[in-house]
């Protein structure tokens, strides 16, 4: 099993549309949980962190639940420039990151 | 500001042949990392440096060696180069203050290598 895990997608939404991604982790002793965004052929950038509270930034939001050991994120009123692969990324211990696979979002107009 | 910048950006190697990837920093940031992508693995951690003069394996680590050379540059090196390390590599960087507290990371643009 892999240590983080998500949904591949591809997600084909229009504009406008409220979607939603999940990640797994399967380390209890994770401490600091991140989504990336990587658009194609270049490089992941930092989306925003994820609080234990959830937190929101914009028209993205962000969750955690430690007890299920998933993180998610919403995007609301999508745009075609969110058309991107979303990474949650995890840190074990230090600053050693791991990364999901990533999920493919793809917004049509 | 240029943040973490890579060279080359593309490279095309004949097996058994050795190269080294550059990268570096102007950030301050005190760790540095070398990962590689590959198509539904996500990014895999080769090696880390969390602070100048020291380096450590990460999951992914055979075939590969790295030096950290000063706080600014960390460079991974193919000693004899397979067509399985045909990939695109990231270097990473963060500002590490302490063990336990997790900080986000800075990219790279990437080095697409393939390995013939």
């Amino acid at each position: 099993r892999k240590e983080v895990e998500q949904d591949p997608g591809p997600f084909n939404v229009p504009e406008g549309a409220t979607v939603a991604f999940n990640c797994t982790y399967s380390n209890s002793a994770s401490q600091s949980f991140f989504w990336y965004r990587q658009d194609c052929r270049k490089e992941p950038k930092l989306l925003m962190s994820v609080y234990s509270s959830g937190n929101e930034d914009g028209r993205f939001t962000a969750q955690l639940n430690r007890a299920s050991q998933y993180i998610s994120l919403l995007i609301r009123d999508s745009k075609l420039s969110d058309s991107a692969t979303y990474l949650c990324v995890v840190i074990k211990y230090g600053n050693k990151l791991v990364f999901g696979a990533g999920t493919i979002l793809r917004v049509k107009s | 500001n240029a943040g973490v910048t890579q060279t080359p950006k593309f490279q095309v190697l004949k097996t058994g042949q050795s190269m080294t990837l550059q990268c570096a920093q102007d950030m301050n940031h005190n760790s540095m990392y070398w990962y590689r992508q590959d198509p539904g693995m996500g990014l895999r951690l080769i090696y880390y440096s969390a602070s100048e003069g020291t380096t450590d394996k990460g999951e992914v680590p055979n075939g590969y060696n790295v030096s950290r050379l000063n706080k600014r540059e960390f460079s991974l090196r193919l000693e004899s180069a397979a067509p399985s390390q045909t990939s695109v590599y990231f270097c990473a960087s963060s500002y590490s203050p302490g063990q336990g507290l997790g900080q986000p990371q800075h990219f790279g643009d990437g080095t697409r290598l393939s390995i013939l």
